[in-house]
């Protein structure tokens, strides 16, 4: 089983701010890394999915970066808003298993 | 509209009555999954399956089989279900393991 861990597990943000959340990851073996972002009573619905050392991506006010030699990927959050309130989860895999994270979840305060 | 599709989306049984989630997807995916969500323990991956008649265990296989016939099903298979595996089901479909996720509603399961 791999390790997958993030952190904070939770997080407490004021409407319009900026907040950040971590994603680490085993560094060997690499394949790829995704997040998901996951509302209360739905399904998981796909942010990104990085695969280059290096790599930034963005949708909107979200964008996560990636550093595969260390093992950590960032997610942020610009000017979160409360549609943002959701849990954020990222997942490893470096042959064909995927292995996920136990969530970061954001509860953004009007 | 592209989607994965599961059934039963509610399911209460009791102990060792053998029963079966279906999963079908229309994105002509090679790639499903199924995993298992605990509070606290986020997915956890049961079985995947990188194409017809090609399936591998994941991080929590005991207890499950699965089954990939054609391309578009991916039925998950309880033999004997037992109270452990009272869990929120979910079925997954992509590309690869290195494309995005689609994932079903999911299947809440509660095993008496």
């Amino acid at each position: 089983i791999l390790n997958v861990e993030q952190s904070p597990q939770s997080l407490h943000v004021q409407e319009g701010d900026s907040t950040n959340f971590t994603c680490s990851f085993p560094s060997s073996n690499f394949y790829a890394l995704h997040w998901y972002r996951w509302e209360t009573a739905k399904s998981p619905e796909a942010l990104f999915v990085m695969t280059l050392n290096g790599d930034e991506k963005k949708k909107g006010r979200i964008s996560a970066t990636l550093n595969t030699k260390e093992g950590y990927s960032y997610l942020y959050i610009k000017g979160s808003q409360p549609e943002d309130s959701a849990t954020y989860l990222c997942a490893f895999t470096n042959d064909y298993k995927l292995s996920f994270g136990a969530g970061t979840t954001v509860t953004v305060r009007a | 509209e592209a989607q994965v599709t599961q059934n039963p989306r509610y399911l209460i049984t009791v102990t060792g009555k053998k029963l079966t989630v279906t999963c079908s997807q229309n994105m002509n995916h090679e790639y499903m999954s199924w995993y298992r969500q605990d509070p606290g323990l986020g997915l956890r991956q049961i079985y995947y399956s990188m194409n017809v008649e090609v399936t591998d265990k994941g991080d929590v296989p005991e207890g499950y089989k699965v089954s990939r016939k054609e391309k578009r099903n991916f039925p998950l298979i309880l033999e004997s279900p037992s109270p452990n595996q009272t869990s929120l089901y979910f079925c997954a479909s992509s590309s690869g393991q290195g494309w995005e996720q689609y994932f079903g509603p999911g299947t809440r399961l509660t095993v008496t």
